[in-house]
């Protein structure tokens, strides 16, 4: 399996700039979670998603941030508008959480690193 | 409130001893229970996974974790400290039935290993 996939892998924008985030996590895998690392904060998790339904979304930090899940195998992170304070390291992972192959370990993408000038 | 502690954000150890670092989680239903690797730049990587098939669970890269009840911990060790092994180091849990696969996490630490 390829693993999941997140583009782009870098992205420098300047404030006030929309900013959407792409992931394509493991076929199969039911949960998908989205991440955010700082050296400040740490790993903070932002929404995360079960059979495609946003089960919590308490970890966004503000409006400016949405998710969605259109279907099984795609999932994005807007960011409207972007601000400085927004850089960080934005991972996305995927786990499988039913069935009888279920083991919860999550499977991190490789993150996109965004800069917002 | 369910949660995961990790003892120490840095530890550094010389090359070739032994490697410990410490988690405890709380909770009396034990968790599914993980350590995770983040190298510079780079996502979490598995190391490995506690499912309560065995106490001592080994992983990639001879780490390994032994899963203690009565102490509430799952440290993970390493016999050898190698120069590659300086990375970020992740505990985390999965608490509950009915888990939709929230995980837990430790704060993180950091080992450096020095020549």
């Amino acid at each position: 399996d390829a693993g999941v996939i997140q583009s782009p892998r870098h992205e420098v924008t300047e404030m006030g700039q929309e900013v959407t985030l792409r992931c394509k996590p493991i076929s199969g895998h039911n949960s998908l979670f989205w991440y955010r690392q700082t050296m400040m904060r740490g790993l903070e998790l932002l929404i995360y998603f079960n059979n495609n339904v946003p089960i919590d979304d308490s970890g966004m930090p503000e409006d400016r941030f949405s998710a969605k899940m259109p279907n099984a195998s795609f999932s994005t992170l807007k960011i409207q508008p972007s601000e400085p304070r927004d850089s960080a390291v934005y991972f996305c992972a995927s786990s499988l959480t039913s069935g009888r192959a279920k083991g919860y370990e999550q499977y991190f993408g490789p993150g996109t690193r965004l800069t917002v000038t | 409130a369910q949660s995961v502690t990790q003892l120490g954000s840095h530890v550094s150890v010389s090359e070739g001893a032994l490697v410990l670092l410490r988690c405890n989680y709380s909770s009396s239903v034990p968790p599914y229970l993980f350590w995770y690797v983040q190298y510079p730049n780079q996502g979490l990587q598995l190391l490995l996974k506690y499912t309560s098939a065995a106490t001592l669970v080994k992983g990639i890269n001879d780490f390994e974790a032994e899963f203690k009840k009565s102490e509430t911990s799952f440290h993970l060790t390493k016999p050898s400290a190698h120069m590659s092994d300086a990375a970020e180091y992740f505990c985390a849990g999965a608490y509950g039935s009915g888990n939709t696969g929230k995980l837990i996490f430790g704060q993180g630490t950091t080992l450096q290993v020095k020549p």
